[in-house]
């Protein structure tokens, strides 16, 4: 069975500090991967996607970027770090090429000081 | 572009009462449209799915959403809710980008059970 992972669960850094988020699938390969930011009580935000390794796409411009090393690997980073990146982070898959549900990580908890 | 609107951010049921979570949708195209559950501080769970098929779609936990076109309205419902059912529920429509797939999210309807 697949399985996605995603750490750390929470974490608190201060205004200019570097992020990085890591997220891992396991049990499939080639998959779509997704990076979602979710403000407080507000939906969720697509930030970037990507369909391989290497190819990232970007929904929206921001402070952050995000990397795929490895196939099943996807990375959200910052080289510093703004109030405004507080939120809840979600890394999903899908299989590519195939339309459906996405399935979520349990995600991961940024507050910025 | 796709789109959907949650009409209500917040409702609140008492234990064993039926559940209504209201949602309506743009689309340019037959959509795909989801319920995604969100309990605190965890990510999001599939409750159902509709991908052009039975217009009733029957998801887990006892939840069912119906697709009407002419109304392009996509509502949750569950005959008797229970005291778990308390969460974040997100509408969802999906929209093709370039061989990925876009989930685009309603703002999220929190549900209240009253003992």
């Amino acid at each position: 069975s697949q399985t996605i992972h995603q750490w750390p669960a929470t974490l608190v850094q201060p205004v200019g500090s570097p992020l990085s988020l890591e997220c891992t699938v396991e049990g499939t390969s080639n998959p779509n991967l997704y990076w979602y930011r979710q403000a407080a009580g507000r939906g969720l935000q697509l930030l970037f996607y990507s369909v391989g390794i290497g190819q990232i796409s970007s929904e929206v411009p921001q402070n952050l970027s995000a990397s795929r090393p490895q196939d099943r690997q996807f990375i959200l980073s910052s080289k510093k770090l703004l109030l405004s990146d507080s939120g809840f982070y979600l890394c999903a898959w899908n299989r590519a090429r195939i339309t459906g549900e996405l399935f979520f990580g349990e995600g991961s908890r940024l507050t910025v000081l | 572009a796709q789109s959907v609107t949650q009409l209500d951010s917040h409702v609140s049921v008492s234990e064993g009462t039926p559940v209504l979570l209201r949602c309506n949708y743009s689309s340019s195209y037959s959509p795909s449209l989801f319920w995604y559950v969100q309990h605190p501080n965890k990510g999001l769970q599939l409750l159902l799915k509709y991908t052009s098929a039975a217009t009733l779609v029957k998801g887990i936990n006892g939840f069912e959403a119906e697709f009407k076109k002419s109304e392009t309205s996509f509502h949750l419902t569950k005959p008797s809710a229970h005291m778990s059912d308390a969460a974040e529920y997100f509408c969802v429509v999906s929209d093709r980008i370039q061989g990925a797939q876009k989930l685009v999210f309603g703002q999220g309807t929190r549900l209240t059970i009253n003992p």
